[in-house]
């Protein structure tokens, strides 16, 4: 099982702040690393498709990096409407596994 | 659009049987490369997959959870069923359904049912 280490597990940012979030993977999974937000009472929702992918309706704000083990989420200019739990997760191979999660709280 | 949208009961007492139902619209579960799965959070938790079955049929299973999992699908209906055995209090959870896109990602979920396991 391809274990999935984000970090931090929380932060507390002032708007337009820029935002970085890692998340580690336990071996290589090429670029099969996706990104979701999930707001409080509401069902995650796709951010980044394979490491760096845009999604369609996403902000620009919101940008992807990394390939193997080692990747990043980017939120530039925090927007009060991004407060929320950010989570990998890995496609690479079964079992899918997620990363714990990252609070991201607004000052 | 597609969407999802999960049904089954919202209490269950422990060693019962949970069963849920995904009711999904908007794509095949004929589509090849297509697949529904099944997630689920404890409250407060992170998010741990349990269970995805393909448009050919294919179905599988968490390790852990694996030997009291069974997933199903009724492609004429646009269902997919999963009963979990043996439930337990810390099975307590919001259980999702999702759609598993052909390029192998999961890009619509359910909203969401949340499961509470209890005497």
């Amino acid at each position: 099982e391809i274990v999935l280490t984000q970090s931090p597990d929380f932060q507390s940012v002032t708007p337009k702040e820029k935002v970085t979030i890692t998340c580690r993977a336990s071996q290589s999974i090429g670029s099969s690393l996706h990104w979701y937000q999930q707001k409080p009472d509401q069902s995650p929702k796709l951010l980044i498709k394979y490491a760096s992918q845009s999604i369609s309706g996403v902000p620009s704000r919101f940008s992807g990096s990394g390939s193997g083990t080692d990747f990043t989420l980017t939120i530039n200019s925090l927007e009060a409407e991004d407060a929320a739990a950010y989570y990998c997760h890995q496609s690479s191979s079964l079992p899918w596994t997620f990363g714990q999660g990252t609070k991201v709280e607004i000052k | 659009q597609i969407t999802l949208k999960e049904s089954g009961p919202t209490l269950v007492k422990p060693t019962q049987t949970l069963t849920l139902t995904c009711t999904f619209s908007g794509f095949s579960l004929s589509t090849s490369g297509v697949g529904v799965g099944w997630i689920r959070q404890p409250p407060g938790k992170a998010l741990e997959w349990l269970a995805l079955i393909y448009w050919d049929d294919d179905k599988r299973y968490s390790p852990s959870l694996k030997s009291r999992l069974t997933i199903t699908k009724d492609t004429s209906k646009n269902q997919v069923v999963l009963t979990m055995t043996n439930m337990d209090p810390v099975d307590t959870a919001t259980y999702y359904c999702a759609h598993r896109s052909i390029g192998g990602y999961v890009d619509y979920w359910g909203q969401g049912t949340l499961v509470t396991v209890s005497s």
